[in-house]
This record gives C-alpha cells, structure tokens and sequence, in this order.
C-alpha cells in the first residue's frame, strides 16, 4: 500500500516568512511528485511539480525531492495571507498514472 | 485555454434518487480521473480512463457507482440509487498523459437528503 503522509497542522506562519511543508512517501519507485494548493471550497490547483532530485523554484515558491530520503517539501518565501490554504502533496511511479495524495497540511499565514 | 469542465456545480437531491455528474475534460488530454472529496477521508480516486477505456476501478465504492466515457470529450459518473453517505465533493481531473500533472475541475457539491 502506497503513503504519502503529511502533517495535518495547522501550520501557523507569520507573514512575511518562511513557510516549509514537508511530504514522505513509502515507495521507491514513485517518479513524479506535485504540489497542489486548495482553498476551502475550492479545487487543488498545481503548483509546483518535481522530477528530480534537488532543488526546483518557481518565483516565490521551491520545491525540494530528496528520493533517497523518500521526502518532498514545499518552501514559500515571503508568505503572503492569500497563501493561506491546505497543501497537498501527490505521488506517482513510473507506467501508473494514478496519484497517490497526502491528506494536506493546513497553512495560516497571520499578518 | 478552457479547463475541466464539470457540471452541475452543486446537486441536492432526495436518498434513492438517481444523480448524474459530467465533465468535459481539457482538449487533447488521454487521461480523466474521478475523485470524491470528504473531510474524513480525503482525496480519493474513484475511477479512471486512459483514452476512453476504464483502467481502475478500485476505487469506486460500490456497485451503486458507474461512470463512462463515450468519447474523449465527455464522462459521466452515476450513482443509483443515491445515498446519504454519498454526500460529497467530486472532482474531475485530466493529464495529458500518465506521469503528467493533473488539473482538476471545480467540482460538484453533492448532499444527498
């Protein structure tokens, strides 16, 4: 059985710093790795993806894969309120086109 | 670019009744996905076709679930007879091909009396 597991928070952040979301997934041949932002009432929405390992940034945003370690984290620099939302990671391996989705972690960004 | 189409937007209907979703996915994408969304669980991936054709079904939770996909433009999933259980939010998402991001449509709100 595939996991992905994520911290369900909430994840409190002042505005203006550093907010790190943090994603672990159990099987070793997953490939592709999302990021995906939902606000209540809201669909997901991609934001980042990765394939590599290192790092991938996308203005305020990097995303972070280390697959020896099986992890994948989201960095947000210079958190905005409108950045408050549930962070959902999502996984897939190679020749499955199915994602396998982490519960999401709740972020606050306080002003 | 038109996204994912889904309609209706929101559904409320009576136990037994039966409920029809729809999406039109993004033009040119092989891949569809059907999703249910709840607080207790999650995200959860229902059915999904590569092409036209149901690859995995595991996820549909009972045989009072059915979905199709006719052609590559359209994809209904039904629920007969409906369930108060069956409230939820579901989601229909497309990739272009396995491996792809998916992007996901707003979605329908169903509540089922």
């Amino acid at each position: 059985q595939k996991e992905v597991e994520q911290n369900s928070g909430p994840l409190s952040v002042p505005e203006g710093a550093i907010a790190s979301l943090n994603c672990t997934y159990s099987d070793r041949v997953s490939q592709s790795f999302f990021w995906y932002r939902q606000y209540s009432g809201k669909s997901p929405e991609l934001i980042m993806s990765i394939y590599s390992n290192g790092d991938k940034e996308d203005g305020r945003f990097t995303a972070q894969l280390n697959k020896a370690s099986q992890y994948v984290s989201l960095l947000i620099r210079d958190s905005q309120p409108s950045d408050s939302a549930t962070y959902l990671c999502a996984v897939n391996e190679v020749g499955n086109e199915k994602l396998t989705f982490g519960t999401g972690t709740r972020l606050t960004i306080i002003p | 670019d038109a996204g994912v189409i889904q309609s209706p937007r929101h559904e409320v209907t009576e136990m037994g009744q039966e409920v029809t979703l729809r999406c039109k996915p993004i033009s040119g994408h092989n891949s569809l996905f059907w999703y249910r969304q709840t607080m207790m669980r999650g995200l959860e991936l229902l059915i999904y076709f590569n092409n036209n054709v149901p690859i995995d079904d595991s996820g549909m939770p009972e045989d009072r679930f059915s979905a199709k996909m006719p052609n590559a433009s359209f994809s209904t999933l039904k629920i007969q007879p409906s369930e108060p259980r069956d409230s939820a939010v579901y989601f229909c998402a497309s990739s272009p091909q396995g491996g792809q991001p998916q992007h996901f449509g707003d979605g329908t709100r169903l509540s089922i009396l």
